[in-house]
């Protein structure tokens, strides 16, 4: 069975800290990892698609990084402000079945 | 505003009756989405259409069916609705076939109360 986790479920965080959380998925027959920012009352919204090993993405104070090999991705906010308060999500694809399998997300909460 | 546009926003019906949910994808997007999103639970892939044709299946139940027209607009039926099936409805659009490498763009979700 495919699995997607993700770690910590919740994280608060004080403004102006950076923060990082994980996504792992399995390590064999990679194709992608993407990750989502999913805020209350909205839509997930696709942060970074992330297809090669090694591979870092970067938008703003948003960052992530992916090892295919060991089967993770970190995900980091620098100098987090309240508007990220959200939850981040991770996503896998199942093989060639086009679906994604998804992870719990984690929650992640600014105190300003 | 992602571009894909869901309707209606909420839906309360009452258990055994059936209903339908709209999307309207990006302009130009070929692949439609579908997921569930139940209390406490993760998104739950339902099923994907591409260019009308049905392309994966995720956990979807028999109940539960969904077409891609022509316009490429989709709808997804829930029929004899039990009140499990209340849940948080998205659907998402992707200009290709594959989600591997593809980001899709959801839409507001369709909140469906069963009562």
């Amino acid at each position: 069975i495919l699995n997607v986790e993700q770690s910590p479920q919740s994280l608060h965080v004080q403004e102006g800290d950076s923060t990082n959380f994980t996504c792992s998925f399995p390590s064999s027959n990679f194709y992608a990892l993407h990750w989502y920012r999913w805020e209350t009352a909205k839509s997930p919204e696709a942060l970074f698609v992330m297809t090669l090993n090694g591979d870092e993405k970067k938008k703003g104070r948003i960052s992530a990084t992916l090892n295919t090999k060991e089967g993770y991705s970190y995900l980091y906010i620098k100098g987090s402000q309240p508007e990220d308060s959200a939850t981040y999500l991770c996503a896998f694809p199942m093989d060639s079945n086009y679906q994604l399998i998804w992870g719990a997300g984690t929650k992640l909460i600014i105190k300003p | 505003d992602s571009g894909v546009t869901q309707t209606p926003k909420h839906l309360i019906t009452a258990t055994g009756q059936r209903v339908t949910l709209r999307c309207s994808p990006r302009s130009g997007d070929l692949s439609v989405y579908w997921y569930q999103q139940s209390l406490d639970q993760g998104l739950q892939f339902l099923i994907q259409y591409y260019n009308g044709e049905e392309r994966a299946k995720g956990n979807i139940l028999e109940r539960f069916s969904a077409q891609q027209f022509p316009d490429l607009h989709s709808e997804l039926n829930l029929s004899s609705l039990e009140l499990g099936d209340s849940a948080l409805y998205f659907c998402a659009s992707s200009p290709r076939g594959k989600a591997l490498n593809t980001e899709a763009f959801f839409g507001q979700g369709t909140r469906l109360t069963v009562v």
